[in-house]
């Protein structure tokens, strides 16, 4: 049972243009969801994160928008740049659930100069 | 400050041998969580420590995995035996408590051969 989802396996992007990831989740008990980003060899490095309460997150280049009716939530990075190509994780969590994060599959961003 | 710490980098094994996985977290971070990550996968939690204690091991195979963590501070986890199926990356986490961000380490590649 894939409750956080992450459809896309890929996407590339150009250089300066807007990357814009997605993630789906099917548990209504999720309240905080999180992006982390991965590089070859190195383990995932937290990027930005929201509260179920609100509905968008900015920390600059980033921003994350959360759509709770729909279950859905997405990364904006603007303007993408070479160096954010990597895999990103969406994940989220329940509060009675402790700190335990719950993965999607990954999509690899391509950012292409 | 120093991030998570995780050794070996590496370890190739053959199948129903054992093998044992160390990781240091950051200091002062008293929730600990063990990931597997399978290729292609998003991270599955194995295990969550809450000190020395025990919060989550729903997803911990019981019969060849186990895990520890002395004094609530370092964590080994060991697999005897060791099934080709357990190839993955192993990723050790840390965060100052159950409902801040986790820090994750480099992670250990196991391959079972």
């Amino acid at each position: 049972d894939q409750q956080v989802k992450q459809n896309s396996p890929s996407l590339s992007v150009q250089e300066g243009r807007i990357s814009i990831l997605n993630c789906d989740y099917t548990n209504s008990m999720f309240d905080y969801f999180l992006w982390y980003k991965k590089y070859p060899a190195e383990g995932p490095t937290f990027l930005i994160s929201i509260s179920s309460i609100k509905d968008k997150n900015e920390d600059g280049r980033f921003t994350v928008f959360l759509n709770k009716s729909a279950k859905h939530l997405s990364l904006h990075i603007v303007p993408s740049q070479p160096g954010d190509s990597a895999v990103y994780f969406c994940a989220a969590r329940s509060y009675n659930q402790g700190g335990k994060l719950i993965f999607g599959q990954g999509t690899e961003l391509s950012v292409k100069p | 400050e120093a991030g998570v710490a995780q050794s070996p980098r590496y370890k190739i094994i053959e199948k129903r041998q054992s093998v044992a996985f160390w990781c240091n977290p950051i200091s002062g971070h008293a929730t600990l969580y063990w990931y597997q990550q399978i290729l292609g996968q998003g991270p599955k939690l194995l295990i969550q420590f809450q000190n020395n204690g025990v919060v989550d091991d729903s997803q911990l195979p019981k019969d060849r995995f186990s895990a520890e963590r002395l004094k609530g501070v370092d964590s080994t986890l060991k697999i005897q035996p060791a099934k080709l199926e357990d190839s993955a990356v192993y990723l050790c986490a840390s965060s100052r408590d159950a409902n801040t961000e986790a820090f994750f380490g480099q992670g250990t590649r196991l391959t079972v051969v």
